[in-house]
Formats: C-alpha cells, structure tokens, sequence
C-alpha cells in the first residue's frame, strides 16, 4: 500500500500568512493527489483535485503542486474560515490511502 | 443537488453484525462508482470499500476484506455496506462518497460526501 505522509501534524499562523502543507507518498503516484478541508464536526470537502485543479467554488488563495512523491497544498493567505483540518489523499491506485492530517489553527 | 444520506449506524456488540445504507439523489446513481470511507473518533479517513456503477466491480480494504460487503441497487438509488464480525476498531463515523468524475472507477476522489453515521462497537 501507498503510505501517505503530511508535515506538519499541526501549525498556527496569523491572518494573512502563507501557508504550506507537504505531503510525502512512499511510491511514485504521478499527479494523482487530491486534498480535502475538514472542519469540526462537518464532513470533508474537497479543495484541490489531481495535484493543481482547484474544486469550483474553492478560494483562489488555495493552490496545490508537485508531483511524483511530494506535493504541497499552500493558502496564500490565511483567513479565519480556513481553520481546519486538511487531508491529502492519494488515488494513483487501491488502496485509496490519506494522509494523517494537518491541523490549521490561528495564531 | 446531489444528496447522500446514510442510516444503519448504531451501537453494536463485538462479533455482531451490522448493514448500512447510503441513499443518492439529485445525479444519475447509476453511472458512478460508490466508496464508503470511515473516520475514527478523533482520526484520520480510511478508505473502506468501493463498488463500480454496475456492481460488476468491487474493492475492500485489507483491514475489512472478508468481514465487510459492498453492494448497490441501483434501482433504489442506494449503495450497502454489510458488517460482519465487527471490532471495535471498526468503531468510526462511515461515509459514503461519490467520486467527481462518472463511469471511472479509479478516479477515485471525492467531491461529494454523506453526513455519516457512527457505528460504536461496544460490549
């Protein structure tokens, strides 16, 4: 199985920052990555689809890149509404395999 | 608009067995594969299971294979899942997802999700 590795577990960050969130897979998965927002007690959305494309209706302050073994999703400025927890999410092959998690909180 | 509405959860002995539903509405159920995904109190996802759009196809996790069955009908709009021999490390919220794109079984990301329902295994 694809084990996928997300840095850091956690971060705090003031209004206005720039934000990265890596994601690390133990194999080559192409660009076949997607990252989903989780807040408190609500389901998962997606934000970013096939390391890049960004989900209609998503902020333009979210981005994704990479490819292969490592990718990032970055806010380019945080705001209050992005506290969450996001997932990375490999879907190169089965099993489908996420992230652990990392948890986005204001400073 | 597309709606995915789970039922089934509930508190159940170990050993025990449970069946859950997941009903779709508001896109054609019947040409996208379907994928229950479950979330641990506290925990990350774990993909648990898919089935392509004509039930031809199906996939388990390796900690659910043999315990676990996906099925559909897609008459009724509604994906199963059938839990034998439950743990308590089966204890989680279980979704049901629906991929973006139609008839791909392997693009399997998500853009839209059930509420969930919890299943607690418990003596």
């Amino acid at each position: 199985d694809i084990q996928m590795t997300q840095s850091p577990s956690s971060l705090s960050a003031s209004v206005g920052d720039r934000v990265t969130i890596t994601c690390r897979a133990s194999q080559g998965i192409s660009h076949y990555v997607a990252w989903y927002q989780q807040k408190p007690g609500k389901v998962p959305k997606l934000v970013i689809y096939t390391t890049s494309t960004l989900q209609s209706g998503v902020p333009s302050r979210f981005s994704g890149s990479g490819g292969g073994t490592e990718f990032t999703l970055t806010i380019s400025s945080l705001q209050p509404e992005d506290v969450a927890t996001y997932f990375c999410q490999n879907y190169n092959s089965a099993p489908w395999t996420f992230g652990q998690g990392t948890k986005v909180e204001i400073k | 608009q597309v709606q995915l509405v789970e039922s089934g959860g509930g508190v159940v002995q170990p050993g025990r067995s449970l069946r859950l539903s997941c009903e779709a509405s508001g896109f054609t159920f019947s040409n996208y594969a379907m994928h229950w995904v479950r979330q641990a109190p506290g925990k990350g996802l774990e993909w648990v299971a898919v089935i392509s759009y004509d039930g031809s196809n199906k996939i388990y996790a390796d900690s659910v294979k043999g315990r676990f069955t996906i099925s559909r009908d897609n008459f009724k709009n509604t994906v199963y899942l059938q839990m034998n021999r439950l743990w308590a490390e089966d204890t989680a919220v279980y979704f049901c997802a629906r991929p973006q794109p139609d008839f791909d079984f392997w693009s399997a990301y998500y853009a839209y999700w059930g509420q969930g329902t919890l299943v607690t295994v418990s003596s």
